[in-house]
């Protein structure tokens, strides 16, 4: 089975440019999620989508942050402009369903420096 | 939401059994403890899930004593490539929101 690809690995940017990141899941997983980590921390969950609509996105800084699910399957996630404090990895992952017990399913992630 | 409490860092050499308990005082009935694994430059990885008593498979053991307010996360004979981050987390049947991740505990196996 196929794991949950991201893309860029890396990318660096200067502050108050725009980055788009994406995300391809298990195929079949219902559930994708977008999680923001910055170093020396745990993932923190910016957005949950279920199928192509939002769960949660209550973590999500939607000033600048944005994120769709078209087709409820491949994902993009956007910021716009980018700050010094949004370096961090950001980590797609996707479940079979929201059931809470499936486990999710991680990409390596995207690398995102802010000059 | 329960929260979570685990060391921040322990050692360890290689071949003994590494043993990492993580509180949680305020875990709900139906929440289900979950580990994951992380290693540098990688998403983290599903380990082991469990509700009480002990769930084992091919990579770790999970001890749930009776009260459920802790677990420990048991793997046996460590090798080198046990080296990373593990997090505790309680995780909800029916409502995967808000799901809050701790520092984890960084594990170094020494050789």
């Amino acid at each position: 089975e196929a794991g949950v690809a991201q893309s860029p690995r890396y990318k660096i940017i200067e502050k108050r440019q725009s980055v788009a990141f994406w995300c391809n899941p298990i195929s079949g997983h219902a559930t994708l999620y977008w999680y923001q980590q910055i170093l020396g921390q745990g993932p923190k969950l910016l957005i949950q989508f279920q199928n192509n609509g939002v769960v949660d996105d209550s973590q999500l800084p939607k000033d600048r942050f944005s994120a769709e699910r078209l087709k409820g399957v491949d994902s993009t996630l956007k910021i716009q402009p980018a700050k010094l404090e949004d370096s961090a990895v950001y980590l797609c992952a996707s479940s079979l369903t929201d059931s809470g017990r499936e486990p999710q399913h991680f990409g390596d992630g995207t690398r995102l420096s802010i000059l | 939401l329960a929260k979570t409490t685990q060391p921040i860092s322990m050692d360890s050499y290689e071949g003994q059994e590494v043993n990492i308990t993580c509180s949680h005082n305020n875990i709900a009935t139906n929440d289900y403890i979950t580990w994951y694994q992380q290693f540098p430059s990688q998403g983290p990885r599903f380990i082991i899930q469990g509700y009480k008593t002990k769930v084992t498979n091919e990579v770790a053991s999970l001890f749930i004593p009776a009260d459920r307010k802790s677990s420990t996360l048991s793997l046996p004979r460590v090798s080198l490539s046990d080296t990373a981050v593990y997090y505790c987390l309680p995780l909800r049947a029916g409502n995967n929101r808000k799901l809050i991740w701790g520092l984890g505990t960084s594990l170094a196996v020494n050789p």
